[in-house]
């Protein structure tokens, strides 16, 4: 079975500072990747997402995330933030064994962006 | 469209009560799934379903019920509201899967906060 593990629940930066969200997976097989954010009181948006093409995924916003093989990482980047960008961001992960029409999620990285 | 709506946005229950969240999409999706949404546990599958007529049990599906009786409609039900199943409950769907069965791209409504007392 695969999972996600979302390093650091907070994670506050100035505005115009580089964002790093960091997501780690584990998956017996080759998997697909998903970033996904939530803003308050909303329901979840796609950001971006890997299917085995290039290993930088550019997505929504300004954002971009990196697959790692070596490293099982995924982690998602914004070279400068802004205000807008405070939210809850999952990594999710989905791959050919076990639940494959199923969506893992990580618990989650709140956001403050900070003036 | 509408996209992905739900019903209702709001409820409050007493212990041992019961009642139905409408998922109602608009896109034509084949697949439609529920999930829950607890702080620091991210969102968890509850049922889903692959088509119409279809349910097939998630991660924790206890306590819950479901119908996929029209392609467009996902209900989930709770039969006897207990106080652990006070949460956010998110309904998604999405058109196909990638190869291999791979669950692609889903599309979430904004969510039922039910609070059981």
């Amino acid at each position: 079975a695969q999972s996600v593990t979302q390093l650091g629940s907070h994670v506050s930066v100035s505005e115009g500072a580089l964002v790093l969200l960091r997501c780690n997976y584990s998956s017996s097989v080759p998997p697909y990747l998903f970033w996904y954010v939530q803003y308050p009181n909303q329901g979840l948006q796609l950001l971006l997402k890997y299917t085995s093409a290039a290993t930088l995924v550019k997505g929504i916003n300004g954002f971009e995330a990196e697959f790692k093989k070596s490293e099982t990482s995924f982690h998602l980047t914004k070279p400068s933030a802004h205000m807008s960008d405070a939210a809850e961001y999952f990594c999710a992960v989905s791959a050919p064994s076990g639940s494959a029409r199923q969506l893992t999620f990580g618990s989650g990285t709140q956001l403050t962006v900070l003036p | 469209n509408a996209g992905v709506t739900q019903t209702p946005k709001f409820r409050v229950l007493k212990t041992g009560q019961s009642m139905t969240l409408l998922c109602a999409q608009d896109m034509n999706h084949e697949y439609m799934y529920w999930y829950r949404q607890d702080p620091g546990m991210g969102l968890r599958l509850i049922h889903y379903s692959v088509g119409e007529g279809t349910t097939a049990k998630g991660e924790v599906p206890d306590g819950y019920n479901v119908s996929r009786l029209k392609k467009q409609n996902f209900l989930l039900g709770l039969e006897s509201a207990a106080p652990s199943q006070t949460s956010v409950y998110f309904c998604a769907s999405s058109p196909r899967l990638l190869a291999g069965g791979i669950a692609d791209t889903q599309y979430f409504g904004p969510g039922t906060r039910l609070t059981v007392l």
